[in-house]
């Protein structure tokens, strides 16, 4: 069984503040891996997505992949109010070309005041 | 920005009847899936599409459901006999390009069963 654990929280960040997710997953052969941020009663809204070592950066996120300790993180700096909700961690098992997400159960961040 | 569309944002629907959910992916993109998010629980990946079949179907995808592309635009979901437990948001995806790109989703219809 693939898995993918996240922390559920909640996080919370003062605004301004820099927030951390973390993500681990159980399948070696996991290709690439991705940030959905959920808000209430909405759909998946994608963050950011990375499949190399290291770091990828945009705007205020940043993606780390370290695919030796199976680890996915997301830094959000300078969060703020709007940044509170539910981030999903997913993850492309590369199983064939139509190959599906296996999600976590998400961290839900609150950005106070 | 192009999106994927569904219909309708939330059916209400008496238990052992069929429900017709419907997408539409982006116009490029050329592969297909169909997740659900029972209330409180993480998103799980009921089935994915490529040129016109099946791809892959989790243990969740069993004979009640079925999916099809009927025309080139549209993408269903059918669930016959819906059961008290088939109430979720159901979310349909769609990808271009190759398997490292993102899955983009709509914005989901919210099934009740009653």
């Amino acid at each position: 069984q693939k898995e993918v654990e996240q922390n559920s929280g909640p996080l919370s960040v003062p605004e301004g503040a820099i927030a951390s997710l973390n993500c681990t997953y159980s399948d070696r052969g996991s290709q690439s891996f991705f940030w959905y941020r959920q808000y209430s009663g909405k759909s998946p809204e994608l963050i950011m997505f990375i499949y190399s070592n290291g770091d990828k950066e945009d705007g205020r996120f940043t993606a780390q992949l370290n695919k030796a300790s199976q680890y996915v993180s997301l830094l959000i700096r300078d969060s703020q109010p709007s940044d509170s909700a539910t981030y999903l961690c997913a993850v492309n098992g590369g199983g064939g070309t139509a190959s599906k997400l296996t999600f976590g159960t998400g961290t839900r961040l609150q950005v106070t005041l | 920005e192009p999106e994927v569309t569904q219909t309708p944002s939330h059916q209400v629907t008496q238990m052992g009847q069929e429900v017709i959910l419907r997408c539409v992916p982006i116009s490029n993109h050329l592969y297909f899936y169909w997740y659900r998010q029972i209330l409180g629980q993480k998103v799980e990946f009921l089935v994915s599409f490529y040129n016109n079949e099946i791809s892959e179907k989790s243990e969740i995808f069993d004979d009640q459901f079925s999916v099809e592309r009927p025309d080139g635009s549209n993408f269903t979901l059918k669930i016959r006999s819906t059961k008290l437990e088939d109430s979720a948001m159901y979310f349909c995806a769609s990808r271009g390009g190759g398997s490292n790109q993102p899955q983009h989703f709509g914005d989901g219809t919210r099934l009740s069963i009653l």
